[in-house]
């Protein structure tokens, strides 16, 4: 079963307030990955921990954060939300063993105000 | 600058046609990946085929199969006998080896619309 939750499904946010975002997935995937996705733009990797290593790409470094405390739970956390951080936040697993196919969750649809 | 590019932002077809969906891609790798994912009108991204580059052989699964084109770094995603319900975005992505599979670049989408 490839199953990835994320949690909220949809939130609204006021400029200038923390937004944390939550993924768990199920199939002990050792990585997992957080994509931004706006309207007729491609995903955009934000993130990604691979085991405990987290790599984050350089233009967003100091726009997100996260944390992975178990193989089964990873966070996206925004500390002062702006108004060109809504978008579509999809999370995702894959597995080194597995081929490394990317396994999506539904996605968090941020809107912030 | 754009790795993966899908010049068809939208598509259309009849329901029963065979689809094809378009995608090139920039690498100077030997070994990587290219994957087709849809997204639902919820928001999900669904895996759909993976062709890898070592292999020449088209990929098949189910109703869908790609064809590969690796001299001209483009590749086709083909539906067969297309329904309503395949309705939706296609993503193609690219993933290579140097990477260790792990970064993923996406294009940005072409938009299906099957018509019953």
């Amino acid at each position: 079963d490839t199953t990835v939750k994320q949690n909220p499904r949809y939130k609204l946010a006021r400029v200038g307030k923390p937004v944390n975002l939550i993924c768990s997935q199920t199939m002990n995937h050792d990585t997992m990955y957080w994509y931004q996705k706006k309207p007729n733009q491609a995903p955009k990797l934000l993130l990604f921990y691979y085991d405990k290593i987290l790599n984050r790409e350089a233009d967003t470094f100091e726009k997100f954060q996260s944390s992975r405390p178990n193989n089964s739970f990873c966070s996206l956390y925004i500390g002062s939300a702006g108004l060109e951080y809504s978008a579509m936040y999809l999370c995702a697993s894959s597995s080194r063993r597995g081929g490394n196919t990317l396994y999506f969750g539904e996605g968090s649809r941020l809107i912030v105000v | 600058a754009q790795r993966v590019t899908q010049v068809q932002p939208t598509g259309s077809s009849q329901w029963g046609e065979e689809v094809t969906l378009d995608c090139s891609y920039e690498t100077s790798e030997y070994f990587y990946r290219i994957f087709w994912y849809r997204q639902l009108f919820s928001g999900e991204m669904v895996f759909l085929i993976y062709q890898p580059s070592f292999d020449t052989q088209n990929q098949r699964s189910g109703r869908y199969s790609v064809v590969f084109q690796k001299s001209f770094k483009s590749i086709s995603l083909v539906i067969s006998a297309s329904q309503p319900e395949d309705s939706g975005t296609y993503f193609c992505a690219l993933s290579e080896l140097n990477t260790g599979y792990q970064n993923f670049y996406f294009g940005k989408g072409t938009s299906l619309t099957v018509i019953p």
